[in-house]
């Protein structure tokens, strides 16, 4: 069974240009997760979706990101425009129950390293 | 969100245990451990998880105190693979799934 994937595994742009994250969850994973890691800080959650609906996007730092899960499969989280401080590593995770008991198991991606210049 | 606090760094000989501790002082009732780890270059790994009583897996125990406020992340025989950063996070049986992670423990295994 393939795992999460994203891509790219690497990006670099220049402040003000648009970028866009692509992330495919395991196959029949309802709940998808974004987080990220900026430079010397900790992981911090971004967003949440159950399907392609946005169950939790308390984490979302400001309205230059997006996020989308068109007919809840892959989902895309698109920065624009891009400011030096959302470098980082962007990780997406997946897991198949609904997490409403604080049990299930978030399986994540290798991370999108994102370097804004 | 109760919160975790964990040593920045332990350090363990290969193929010998490695005991990583994790306080919780302001636990609830219905918040579960979890246990992650992120090798390097990697998101992060699920690694164990317990609500009351200790549990065992193929990756590792979980030693949880009978009050609750603090557990263990037991590695029985340490490899270099397990090098990796160690979070300990509790999650609510409520919550809509989300991981608050903390510093972790830097766990570093020599030959």
């Amino acid at each position: 069974e393939a795992g999460v994937t994203q891509f790219p595994s690497h990006s670099v742009i220049e402040k003000g240009q648009t970028v866009t994250l692509r992330c495919d969850p395991i196959s029949g994973h309802d709940n998808l997760y974004w987080y990220r890691r900026v430079m010397g800080k900790e992981i911090k959650f971004l967003l949440h979706f159950v399907k392609e609906s946005k169950q939790d996007e308390s984490g979302m730092p400001n309205n230059r990101f997006l996020a989308e899960r068109t007919g809840g499969t892959y989902s895309t989280l698109k920065v624009q425009p891009a400011e030096l401080e959302d470098s980082g590593v962007y990780f997406c995770a997946s897991s198949s129950n609904g997490g409403l008991l604080g049990t299930d198991t978030q399986y994540f991606g290798p991370g999108t390293r994102l370097t804004v210049l | 969100d109760a919160k975790t606090t964990q040593p920045n760094s332990m350090e363990s000989n290969e193929e010998e245990p490695v005991h990583l501790p994790c306080n919780h002082s302001t636990i609830s009732g219905t918040d579960y451990i979890h246990w992650y780890r992120q090798l390097p270059s990697q998101g992060p790994e699920y690694v164990i998880h317990g609500l009351t009583s200790n549990v065992n897996n193929r990756m590792a125990s979980l030693a949880i105190a009978e009050d609750r406020k603090s557990s263990t992340l037991i590695l029985h025989r340490a490899t270099l693979r397990d090098a990796a950063v160690y979070y300990c996070i509790l999650r609510r049986a409520d919550s809509w799934g989300k991981l608050q992670f903390g510093a972790g423990t830097q766990v570093v295994v020599t030959p």
